[in-house]
């Protein structure tokens, strides 16, 4: 399998815009998690969906940050308005079941300047 | 004060040293995760246990759960296994991460 597909690699983009992160699980996961890693705070979690249903969304930081799982293969993480302090690097990853081994993306490094 | 607590911060060793990495977690478990990421790269899942040991080539991952602990130890370490080491413990669906602990091992 080709494992947890991250798009973009890379982002850079003026505070204001709207940034738009993707995620594939790994086909036939369960489960998938967004995260956020910053210096400051390490890995948080930000929301994560069952079965395409999202369970637990207390981590997202604000009404700027929206996700969406449409179907079993794709999902979204938004961010509308950006600004600087979201920046950091946001890492999505799936899970076969619950409390099972985590298989993480290469992560998308989001800068807002 | 984090659930989760790893020490050291950061560890520098010569190759071939034995290292240890300790987690101590103050939440109730279901299982608990050490996970490794490189400079710059991704976050891979070495262990995830939930009792006793599991050894995997040179890693050892330990957990005694009445002392809520756990340790990573490398035996014969490499250059290569520079990385920033993660100790993170289940909770329901949910991963609680430490802060890590970064390894810099030199030839």
């Amino acid at each position: 399998d080709a494992g947890v597909i991250q798009s973009p690699r890379h982002e850079v983009t003026e505070m204001g815009q709207e940034v738009t992160l993707r995620c594939k699980p790994i086909s036939g996961h369960d489960y998938l998690f967004w995260y956020r890693q910053t210096m400051m705070r390490g890995l948080e979690l930000l929301i994560y969906f069952n079965n395409n249903v999202p369970i637990d969304d207390s981590g997202m930081p604000e009404d700027r940050f929206s996700a969406k799982m449409p179907n079993a293969s794709f999902s979204t993480l938004k961010i509308q308005p950006s600004e600087p302090r979201d920046s950091a690097v946001y890492f999505c990853a799936s899970s076969l079941l619950r409390n099972q081994p985590q298989h993480f993306g290469d992560g998308t490094r989001l800068s807002i300047l | 004060k984090n659930e989760v607590e790893q020490s050291p911060q950061n560890l520098t060793a010569q190759e071939g040293e034995f290292i240890t990495i300790n987690c101590s977690y103050s939440v109730g478990i279901s299982a608990l995760h050490w996970l490794q990421q490189h400079p710059g790269g991704g976050i891979v899942s070495l262990f995830m246990l939930s009792s006793g040991k599991k050894k995997h080539g040179r890693l050892i991952a330990t957990i005694n759960i009445q002392e809520k602990h756990s340790s990573l130890h490398i035996t014969a370490s490499h250059p290569r296994d520079s990385a920033v080491y993660i100790c993170a413990v289940s909770n329901t669906d949910k991963l609680i991460f430490g802060t890590g602990t970064r390894l810099q091992v030199f030839p």
